[in-house]
Order: structure tokens, then sequence, then C-alpha cells
């Protein structure tokens, strides 16, 4: 049961160009979304969140669009730097403690 | 920054053996969690435990499986007895409890290989 889909396992991007990274889900009880950035031999580490009653949430670099219409998420990094460069893992609760994680999309910023 | 500390970094067991993995959450947190990473597959939740009790859990979470927090700073995941299938990253996470939807807290997790 793949509650949450990363369909893009890698991207590469330019840096100080745009990251897109993007994730659809299929359960519309998922109340609150999280993007989390991970690097090898660590764990992940949060980066932003968005509740269900907002469309879009911004903290610097990152903004994290949600449409709840078409179930998709999407993260958006701009400008991409080479530290950017991990695996991005979306993930969705529905209610609780219990978060459904996507299966990451690996991004490689070219300097 | 406060962080999640978890031990060993890398656990090699027999199959069938016991294994116990440990954590030490942020302090002031109250919520905790175990996810396990199978090599090359998604993150996967196990348990959440709120209170000295479990609040959730997976249907991964089977009898061979459990959580205790032995005193106020520990807070472990048992195996009772491993399969070759148990062999994944072990996560543990911890969030603050009074204030809605915050983001849990990872540690750098325990790579177990089951032989």
């Amino acid at each position: 049961d793949q509650q949450v889909k990363q369909n893009s396992p890698s991207l590469s991007v330019q840096e100080g160009r745009i990251s897109i990274l993007n994730c659809d889900y299929t359960n519309s009880m998922f109340d609150y979304f999280l993007w989390y950035k991970k690097y090898p031999a660590e764990g992940p580490t949060f980066l932003i969140s968005i509740s269900s009653i907002k469309d879009k949430n911004e903290d610097g670099r990152f903004t994290v669009f949600l449409n709840k219409s078409a179930k998709h998420l999407s993260l958006h990094i701009v400008p991409s730097q080479p530290g950017d460069s991990a695996v991005y893992f979306c993930a969705a609760r529905i209610t609780g403690n219990q978060f459904y994680f996507g299966t990451g999309t690996s991004l490689t910023v070219i300097p | 920054e406060p962080e999640v500390t978890q031990t060993p970094s890398h656990q090699v067991t027999q199959m069938g053996q016991e294994v116990i993995l440990r954590c030490v959450p942020i302090s002031n947190h109250l919520y905790f969690y175990w996810y396990r990473q199978i090599l090359g597959q998604k993150v996967e939740f196990l348990v959440s435990f709120y209170n000295n009790e479990i609040s959730e859990k997976s249907e991964i979470f089977d009898d061979q499986f459990s959580v205790e927090r032995p005193d106020g700073s520990n807070f472990t995941l048992k195996i009772r007895s491993t399969k070759l299938e148990d062999s994944a990253m072990y996560f543990c996470a911890s969030s603050v409890q009074g204030i809605s939807n915050q983001p849990q807290h990872f540690g750098d997790g325990t790579r177990l290989s089951i032989l």
C-alpha cells in the first residue's frame, strides 16, 4: 500500500536554478504534510510542513505547495545550492502520530 | 541544538537472536517513535509511544517487537527473535507534546544486519 508516492527517484539541477520535488498521495484524510531531507548515514531532518487547510507555506528558500484536489504536494527550492544535494522525503499524517513516507527523491545540485 | 541519539550505529546479529536498539530522545520531548527503512525502500512507521504506553503501531510491529522506556532518558526497541527480513536501518524519533503538528526529530539510525 503506497499511500504516499514520489515518482521521481532522482533529480539533477544546476546551482542557482529551481528544484521542484513532487509527491502524490491517495488518502484524502491526510491532514498534515512534511518534507524531510536526508544525508547519507544520517537520520531524516525536518525541512518544512503544511497543514491541509493551507495551500502554501514558505520558509526561506523552501516553499511547499499543496493541491488537495489533485492530491499533490511539491517542494520548491530556490535558488538551489550544492549543499541541498540529499534525498528528500515527503510524509503525510491522517491524525495522531503515524506518518506515511514516500520512497524519496535524490536531488543532485550541480555546481 | 539538542538531538536524538541512537546506539549502536551498526548491530550485527545472528538470526533468531534477540536484539535491543537504544535511543535517547530529546529531553523535553514526550512522544517517541520507531521507524525502519529496508535498503532501497521507503521509511516505514513502526510504533509511537506516549505516557509509558504504545499509542499507535503499524502492522509491521508484531509480537516479535516491543518498546520500553526503562528510565527517564532511554527508549528501546527490542526484537525478540530476529529474522533475515529484519535487516534494515532503524530510526528513532521524538517530538514535543502540547503543540499540534510538531515535526519529529530523528536520530541517525542503527543499521541492523541479521546473518
